[in-house]
């Protein structure tokens, strides 16, 4: 069975800072997903961020980038110029590849941007 | 693209009483997802549909607790008689049927309270 693990349950950024969210899981599939998923107090939850296993680079988007490290089975995410809509819980999850699986998600990273 | 739909969004019900859930998923989407989260963890499978199909119910408290998705669509979950510890948000995501490479997208949640 596979787990994430947030060892972060709350952090804290000025605003135009840079912060950065740590994520570990364990598996033993050697194909699969990473994600990060923003979930404001209005509850909906966003997608923020996926990447492939198979591939090297890191993936980015926009203000939010990610440091995969395969065999140290570390994903963290990586927000700069964090602006007060970053304020939510971000969760990290994993997905095996193919059929469609559920996700596994970790505990989640209370952020807060300070004015 | 209209998103995935929950209703209600709140519900508070006394225990021992039945409580019923709303999904319409994305239009197209194959794979339909039920999550429990419980305050302060992130979202744990309850059942996996794909069209009218289960997938994976091994998490569903199966003798309180039942879903259905009649016509592939849209999809309903009841608990009955509901227990204090069913306090929770229920999530819906949604998925393309693509060989297990895709994104969920989720609804709103249904915020339930059990008395």
């Amino acid at each position: 069975a596979q787990t994430v693990t947030q060892s972060q349950p709350e952090m804290s950024v000025q605003e135009a800072e840079t912060v950065t969210l740590s994520c570990t899981y364990d598996t033993s599939e050697n194909n699969y997903y990473l994600f990060w998923y923003k979930q404001p107090p209005s509850r909906q939850m966003i997608l923020v961020i996926r990447q492939e296993a198979y591939k090297q680079q890191n993936a980015t988007e926009n203000r939010f980038s990610v440091n995969f490290q395969k065999a140290a089975k570390s994903f963290s995410l990586k927000i700069s110029d964090s602006q007060l809509g970053d304020t939510a819980m971000y969760f990290c999850a994993f997905m095996k590849r193919g059929g469609n699986t559920p996700l596994v998600f970790g505990k989640g990273t209370r952020l807060s941007v300070i004015a | 693209e209209a998103g995935v739909a929950q209703s209600p969004r709140y519900k508070i019900i006394e225990k021992r009483q039945s409580v019923a859930f709303w999904c319409n998923p994305i239009s197209g989407h194959a794979t339909l997802y039920w999550y429990q989260q419980i305050l302060g963890q992130g979202p744990k499978l309850l059942i996996q549909f794909q069209n009218n199909g289960v997938v994976d119910d091994s998490q569903l408290p199966k003798d309180r607790f039942s879903a259905e998705r009649l016509k592939g669509v849209d999809s309903t979950l009841k608990i009955q008689p509901a227990k204090l510890e069913d306090s929770a948000v229920y999530l819906c995501a949604s998925s393309l049927d693509l060989a297990g490479t895709d994104t969920q997208y989720f609804g709103p949640g249904t915020r339930l309270t059990v008395l």
